[in-house]
């Protein structure tokens, strides 16, 4: 059973577009939901997180949205540019960043000179 | 932020050998180390949660005789895939977390490659 669900799989973006990947979960006992950016053969780092009691968080040129009701957050990438082309997760977890992060299959984003 | 390290970045070993992966915390002590393994172009799939002190938490389906984890101090957990099969070949991460209080969040190494022939 896959508990976040994340589309789409590949995006691929004109510089300075906005870059918008999706996800949605199925355990409303989540409340915790991370963004993580991966480059080839490296871990993945923390981009920005957000916990239901907001339904934006903004920093810099990435903003999360979560819709609590609908169950669902997406990441938004402003001003795409090369240097933001990687696989992104979006994940969720119970109480923290602490506990056990179920990921999203991952969204492959190219930005495009 | 804080630094996780991975040692060897990559591996190559023959079928039905040992090979032991190390993940360090750098700056600050890790009471919980998680054990992730990820197949290309696939999400991170949690294997063990491993815990200073204590013997690991596996997750469904995963070996804990095939894929053993250590966590003797709270700097580092090694991971040493036994009797390693091409099927094992995958990128293995590890993410560790600092004591509670100290920030929310799990921080992750540079994974290691794993490549058995």
């Amino acid at each position: 059973q896959q508990q976040v669900k994340q589309s789409p799989q590949s995006l691929i973006v004109q510089k300075g577009g906005i870059s918008i990947i999706n996800c949605a979960y199925e355990n409303t006992a989540f409340d915790y939901f991370p963004w993580y950016q991966q480059f080839p053969g490296k871990g993945p780092a923390l981009l920005i997180a957000i916990r239901p009691d907001v339904s934006e968080k903004k920093e810099g040129r990435f903003t999360i949205s979560f819709n609590k009701s609908a169950k669902q957050f997406s990441l938004h990438i402003m001003d795409s540019q090369p240097g933001d082309s990687a696989t992104y997760f979006c994940a969720a977890s119970i109480g923290s960043g602490y506990s056990t992060l179920t990921f999203g299959k991952g969204t492959m984003l190219l930005v495009s000179p | 932020g804080a630094v996780v390290s991975q040692h060897p970045s990559r591996v190559i070993c023959k079928s039905g050998t040992s090979v032991k992966i190390e993940c360090r915390s750098l700056d600050f002590q890790a009471t919980t180390m998680f054990w992730y393994r990820q197949f290309p172009k696939q999400s991170l799939m949690l294997m063990a949660t491993s815990n200073e002190g204590s013997k690991a938490t596996y997750e469904q389906g995963v070996e804990k005789d095939k894929f053993l984890i250590n966590h003797a101090s709270l700097t580092l957990s090694t991971l040493t895939v036994t009797s390693a099969h091409p099927e094992d070949s995958s990128f293995y991460i590890c993410s560790a977390r600092p004591p509670s209080g100290v920030t929310d969040t799990q921080y992750f190494g540079p994974g290691t490659r794993l490549t058995v022939l």
